[in-house]
């Protein structure tokens, strides 16, 4: 069955850190790839998605992610940190034949001013 | 403003009763789908809807039902079966990558702002 692995549950950074934060799936074949954001009392909103392309993705707010179907994985960086990015981070993974997005269980990133 | 509603957004039930959580999107959207979202475990998969009609269990159905009538609409109720019932339910919808034609279709997620359910 498929699923998404996110490695670190709760990351804690000093401001101007760099940031990465692990995803790795299981499903073998194409895939869609996203990362969300849940910042404290809001809803989920999207980071930046994969679907074809140049393996390096740009996203808001300075983050970016690298597909790197070998690996199966679709790490998330941010060369630094603010405390503004404190949030719950998800990794998901859909395959390209549609159907359902499978998320990973988020990390929680805390940003220490 | 196009999105997604989702009402109510706090709700307090009796054990023993049936709840149904409201779900709307006007972005025309053909997928909609239902997720429980628990303290370190993410977002869970309970139901998904690829069109009218039709939809189909996620990873943890059991408890939970719901229709897809319209396009527009996707309710989830929650039973007296779901054994742990409290939680933040998340509805979302997303246009469908697997049909042709237009804009170049991801399906992406939109999401809906939460309603969180309280079992007394």
């Amino acid at each position: 069955a498929q699923s998404v692995s996110q490695h670190n549950h709760h990351v804690i950074l000093s401001e101007a850190a760099s940031l990465e934060l692990g995803c790795n799936y299981s499903y073998g074949g194409t895939v869609n790839l996203f990362w969300y954001v849940q910042y404290p009392g809001q809803h989920l909103q999207l980071l930046l998605k994969y679907f074809s392309g140049d393996p390096l993705v740009k996203g808001i707010k300075g983050f970016e992610a690298e597909f790197i179907k070998s690996k199966f994985s679709f790490n998330l960086r941010k060369p630094s940190v603010q405390w503004s990015d404190t949030a719950e981070y998800f990794c998901a993974v859909k395959n390209n034949q549609g159907g359902k997005l499978i998320f990973g269980q988020g990390t929680e990133l805390s940003v220490k001013p | 403003d196009g999105g997604i509603t989702q009402s109510p957004k706090y709700l307090f039930r009796k054990e023993g009763q049936n709840v149904t959580l409201s779900c709307e999107q006007n972005l025309n959207h053909d997928a909609m789908y239902w997720y429980r979202q628990d303290p370190g475990q993410g977002l869970r998969l309970i139901y998904y809807s690829q069109i009218v009609n039709d939809f189909q269990k996620g990873d943890i159905a059991e408890g939970y039902s719901v229709s897809r009538e319209k396009k527009e609409s996707f309710p989830l109720t929650v039973t007296s079966a779901q054994k742990n019932p409290t939680a933040f339910y998340l509805c979302a919808s997303s246009d469908h990558p697997g049909l042709a034609g237009g804009p170049v279709r991801t399906g992406e997620l939109f999401f809906g702002e939460g309603s969180r359910l309280t079992v007394l």
